[in-house]
């Protein structure tokens, strides 16, 4: 069982770059989430989503896109990418009557 | 503003001895919390949780309190062990919505063999 898989793990990208980070569950849950992890700040929401083709801003979404477009995968855009979002990226997920949240293993990501 | 506050940066204690952690919280609305533990390239993982109609939940080596009054709630881990050396993260939300979590910034437990 897989649970919660983030691909990519690591990535180095240069200022004005875009990408998108993949997050895919097997669990069937309704919610997922992306947070970013920085150092002394814990963990943080930057957007949710709570079904198939919605999705909602967190407390930290400047700079960032989702899309949900199927039930197990959440994507994580940066159009141009700075170096303030440097930082350890998480997804996770969570069925939608029970409120615990699985977590995958993380993107690190570096913008120079 | 941080809601959730974890004023210890760093614990350690020797293998056998009682570990606590301390979490505090600000927004009356949080009805539910829980504890993550995270070890070094790996992601957060589920640990235990209490609603707030408890005053206590216990799993085990693991037991944590809650003091709704006080806005505190704390992690006992007895006796610790080498392996339960890693950072936690406590978190709350409400049990309204999307099950949004709001984090503390962690506390590293080192035990000490």
């Amino acid at each position: 069982n897989a649970g919660v898989t983030q691909t990519p793990k690591f990535r180095v990208l240069k200022t004005g770059q875009s990408m998108t980070l993949l997050c895919a569950q097997d669990m069937n849950h309704e919610y997922m989430y992306w947070y970013r992890q920085d150092p002394g700040m814990g963990l943080r929401l930057i957007h949710y989503s709570v079904g198939e083709g919605t999705t909602a801003k967190g407390e930290v979404p400047d700079g960032y896109n989702v899309s949900r477009l199927k039930k197990q995968n959440f994507l994580l855009g940066l159009e141009s990418a700075a170096p303030s979002q440097t930082s350890v990226y998480f997804c996770a997920s969570s069925p939608r009557a029970k409120n615990i949240q699985y977590f995958g293993a993380g993107t690190r990501l570096s913008v120079l | 503003d941080q809601q959730v506050k974890q004023n210890s940066p760093s614990l350690s204690v020797q293998e056998g001895r009682i570990s606590i952690l301390n979490c505090d919280y600000t927004n009356s609305m949080f009805d539910y919390f829980l504890w993550y533990k995270k070890y070094p390239a790996e992601g957060p993982t589920f640990l235990i949780s209490i609603s707030s109609i408890k005053d206590k939940n216990e799993d085990g080596r693991f037991t944590v309190f809650l003091n709704k009054s006080a806005k505190h709630l704390s992690l006992h881990i007895v006796p610790s062990q080498p392996g339960d050396s890693a950072v936690y993260f406590c978190a709350a939300s409400s049990q309204t919505g999307a099950n949004n979590l709001f984090f503390g910034t962690g506390t590293r437990l080192t035990v000490i063999p």
